[in-house]
């Protein structure tokens, strides 16, 4: 059973830029989250997508957007970067409605 | 506003003895709580949880107990070992679309 993958690892960005990241979910998980990690801080809800669909926001600005595929893989975009835009961006997947979510490695985000 | 409090941001404990992880919530909405662990340039792990319907959850040395009415809840691991050395998330969630609320993390350190 494949778990959940993010790429990329790494991105290093300028202020303004716009960014993709991606997401494969675990086998078997149609619902995928993405969360949000500052420095010193817990993971922060952004948004989830279910069956293509943006179904729950956290309180994140719209430039930051999403997309879910039909093999429930998963974007997050976000545009006109900022300096606080820097952080370890989370996936997670789960089954359904699940309560438990099953997170990816991260990718971390530098905007300079 | 932080509606999920780890208020200790360290914890030591000699391997071998009971861990304790404390963890506060505000809103009484949540009905679902779990625990993740995070080791460094990793995602979180789930590790436990427990519906707000019941007061105790165990999974091998891992208990999560629940105080609705103090709105408390705690993760208990016997006997702790080097392994569990990480950083411990508590994350609460009303279910749904709503994502999961996480605290600020505490780090368990295991001293041999």
């Amino acid at each position: 059973e494949t778990g959940v993958t993010q790429s990329p690892t790494h991105l290093i960005k300028t202020r303004g830029q716009q960014v993709t990241l991606r997401c494969s979910s675990q086998s078997g998980h149609n619902t995928v989250s993405w969360y949000q990690q500052a420095l010193g801080q817990g993971p922060q809800f952004i948004f989830q997508y279910y069956r293509e669909e943006e179904n729950g926001r956290g309180n994140f600005p719209p430039r930051f957007s999403g997309l879910q595929f039909p093999n429930y893989s998963s974007e997050l975009n976000v545009n006109a970067l900022e300096l606080d835009d820097s952080a370890l961006y989370l996936c997670a997947s789960s089954p359904g409605t699940s309560y438990e979510q099953y997170f990816g490695p991260g990718t971390r985000l530098t905007v300079t | 506003d932080q509606q999920v409090k780890q208020n200790s941001p360290s914890l030591s404990v000699q391997e071998g003895r009971i861990s304790i992880l404390n963890c506060d919530y505000t809103n009484s909405m949540f009905d679902y709580f779990l625990w993740y662990k995070k080791y460094p340039a990793e995602g979180p792990t789930f590790l436990i949880s427990i519906s707000s319907i019941k007061d105790k959850n165990e999974d091998g040395r891992f208990t999560v107990f629940l105080n609705k009415s103090a709105k408390h809840l705690s993760l208990h691991i016997v006997p702790s070992q080097p392994g569990d050395s990480a950083v411990y998330f508590c994350a609460a969630t009303r279910g749904g679309a709503d994502g999961l609320t996480f605290g600020k993390g505490t780090h368990l350190i295991i001293q041999p």
